[in-house]
């Protein structure tokens, strides 16, 4: 089946520091990657995406590459922020299997200052 | 542009009693998705709508789950009965079409006492 596995939480950081969150899946087909933020008292936010194999998703510094060889979609920063601060969800949807989202468990990232 | 609306924010009940929850999608958005989201995990689909068709409603446990979509636009999520095991984050999203982008809303808390 179509599944996500990511790093468990919570990973605790300095501002500055850089940032590692695991990611692999397993997968029918060629499937979409996200990343997902969820600030606190906030809805889920799309960070970033790629679609087919090698492609670097990146926004407001974060960047995920899509490895087919390895099932892999790590999420990297190179200097996290105290706003930075959120839980973190990977995620897959494969077509067909429908456009349906399946997430990773989330994993929740603080920094401090 | 506002974004996905859902309300209530949060609901406590007492197991037996019946629940609704209420979505209002971004304008113009053609595919609307019901995800719940248990504590400590990743939201999982229950439902998904082509404008008011449910064209995937595979993990609806239809036995006291119900959900419509009248006129393809506001969405309502219904549990008669309520269940302890209920208790979880209900997640409203939307998106322009079935491959595009999910826009989720803020979700409704909802606690079975």
């Amino acid at each position: 089946g179509n599944s996500v596995t990511q790093m468990e939480g919570p990973v605790t950081l300095s501002e500055e520091a850089f940032l590692t969150i695991n990611c692999t899946y397993t997968a029918t087909g060629y499937p979409s990657l996200f990343w997902y933020v969820q600030y606190p008292g906030e809805g889920l936010q799309l960070l970033l995406k790629a679609t087919k194999a090698d492609d670097k998703g990146s926004n407001k510094g974060f960047e995920a590459t899509y490895r087919k060889e390895t099932t892999s979609f790590h999420l990297e920063k190179g200097s996290v922020q105290v706003s930075d601060s959120a839980v973190y969800f990977c995620a897959l949807s494969v077509s067909q299997a429908g456009t349906a989202l399946i997430f990773g468990k989330g994993t929740t990232l603080s920094v401090s200052s | 542009e506002a974004g996905v609306v859902q309300s209530p924010r949060y609901k406590i009940i007492e197991k037996k009693q019946p629940v609704a929850f209420w979505c209002n999608p971004i304008s113009g958005h053609n595919t609307l998705y019901w995800y719940r989201q248990n504590l400590g995990q990743g939201p999982e689909l229950l439902i998904r709508y082509e404008n008011e068709e449910a064209v995937d409603d595979s993990q609806l446990p239809k036995d006291r789950f119900s959900a419509e979509r009248l006129k393809g636009v506001d969405s309502t999520l219904k549990i008669q009965p309520a269940e302890l095991g209920d208790s979880a984050v209900y997640l409203c999203a939307s998106s322009p079409g079935s491959h595009n982008e999910q826009f989720f809303g803020p979700g409704t808390r909802l606690t079975v006492l």
